[in-house]
């Protein structure tokens, strides 16, 4: 029982290139979400999927896609990535909306 | 929007110490969780407490939703608590979790 799992670990991209994030749950939870964590402070919110075939925005979506693959996928895109998108990003699931989250491992993303 | 503080920002102790960490809130939760991040970056759940106490080895954690403040007790402080401690809060109304700032721990041995 793995958990929660994310690839890659670690990342660095050009500004502009785009690049895929992946997640994925084997605890059959419905709702998945991401978040990024910038030096410092706590996480926020960028996208979630309340259940396989839904997605809503969150706190900072701009600059950020997301597709819910199937019930234990959810994966987010750059499209252009800035600077400003340097982060470690983590991706989280849940049984159901408000519920206990537990979080992946992350990805550390560097935009130069 | 919810305000969520944690107190204090930083604290040291020597192995064997115990502390108390806070974490204040300004509207009504639906839940709240306390998440240790380790040094390696990992956030890993502590407590899932929307009210009440609970008990888990060396921690401890009790919210009073009415009084919107939760506390993380860590007795008999090993150098492997050290890390972040996060406290997290879902509103009655949302479906995300809204983190304080954390507090940083040291425990020197």
């Amino acid at each position: 029982n793995a958990g929660v799992t994310q690839t890659p670990k670690f990342q660095v991209l050009k500004t502009g290139q785009s690049m895929t994030l992946q997640c994925a749950q084997d605890m059959n939870h419905n709702s998945m979400y991401w978040y990024r964590q910038d030096p410092g402070m706590g996480l926020r919110l960028i996208y979630y999927s309340a259940s396989e075939g839904t997605t809503d925005k969150g706190e900072v979506p701009n600059g950020y896609n997301v597709s819910r693959l199937n019930k234990r996928e959810f994966s987010l895109r750059l499209e252009s990535a800035a600077p400003s998108q340097t982060s470690v990003y983590f991706c989280a699931s849940s049984a159901a909306l408000q519920g206990e989250q537990y979080f992946g491992p992350g990805t550390r993303l560097t935009v130069t | 929007g919810i305000q969520v503080e944690q107190s204090p920002p930083d604290l040291i102790l020597q192995e064997g110490a115990n502390s108390t960490l806070r974490c204040n809130f300004s509207d009504s939760v639906n839940n709240l969780q306390w998440f240790h991040q380790n040094p390696w970056g990992q956030l890993i759940n502590l407590f899932y407490i929307p009210s009440g106490t609970k008990q888990n080895g060396r921690l401890s954690a009790t919210t009073v939703a009415t009084e919107r403040y939760s506390l993380l007790y860590i007795s008999s402080s090993q150098t492997t608590d050290s890390g972040v401690y996060f406290c997290a809060v879902e509103l009655d109304s949302s479906y995300k979790l809204i983190f304080g700032s954390g507090t940083r721990l040291l425990v020197r041995p």
